[in-house]
């Protein structure tokens, strides 16, 4: 089965600072993999997902981007971070056919 | 496109009542259907799943069946437990993605 590493845990970034967040996989290979954003009580928001090393499908335009240098690494980023770009992150990896995502733990980022 | 649509929540209850969390789907085909659980501060779990018409899914005292003529596939418990109190969300796949309603928070008091 899948385990997924997602961190910091916690972050607490300013207004326009960068931003790199970074997750990998173990006990797959060739996975898809996926960025969500589940801001404070709502649901969960696609970023970004992927089905290979530098493959990145968009869902939703902003100040975010995805990349995906090594086939079980998947890191989001930022230029310069927004208020409205705190959240909970969550990093995903499709399990197979007929089965649902493994996530990862998640990371907290408050922009401040 | 894809849609799944959750009953709206805070759903509260009292230790040891019975659990039911509505959820049904718009989709092409027969998707594979989802339960995930959220506890504070943490990632989702998968709970359960159906991966066919009238399957039952189970995990720990949960249940859901995928009733494809309803498109439904809501969640039951028998008995509740305060540690069954987190946000609960229904999902169906996609091809290459899962597709989330928007959540239901389970609030259980003893």
């Amino acid at each position: 089965s899948q385990t997924i590493h997602q961190w910091p845990a916690t972050l607490v970034q300013p207004v326009g600072s960068p931003l790199s967040l970074e997750c990998t996989v173990e006990g797959t290979s060739n996975p898809n993999l996926y960025w969500y954003r589940q801001a404070a009580g709502r649901g969960l928001q696609l970023l970004f997902y992927s089905v290979g090393i530098g493959q990145i499908s968009s869902e939703v335009p902003q100040n975010l981007s995805a990349s995906r240098p090594q086939d079980r690494q998947f890191i989001l980023s930022s230029k310069k971070l927004l208020l409205s770009d705190s959240g909970f992150y969550l990093c995903a990896c499709l399990a197979g056919p007929n089965y649902g995502y493994t996530f990862g733990s998640g990371t907290r980022l408050t922009v401040v | 496109g894809n849609s799944v649509t959750q009953m709206e929540g805070p759903v509260t209850l009292s230790e040891e009542a019975f659990l039911t969390i509505n959820c049904t789907y718009t989709a092409t085909g027969y998707p594979s259907l989802f339960w995930y659980v959220q506890y504070p501060g943490e990632g989702l779990q998968l709970l359960l799943k159906a991966t066919k018409a009238d399957d039952k899914g189970s995990n720990k005292g949960f249940e859901a069946t995928y009733r494809k003529e309803t498109t439904s596939f809501h969640l039951e418990k028998g008995s509740v437990q305060v540690s069954d109190s987190a946000v609960y969300f229904c999902a169906l796949r996609g091809y290459s993605t899962l597709t989330f309603g928007k959540g239901t928070m389970l609030l259980v008091s003893p």
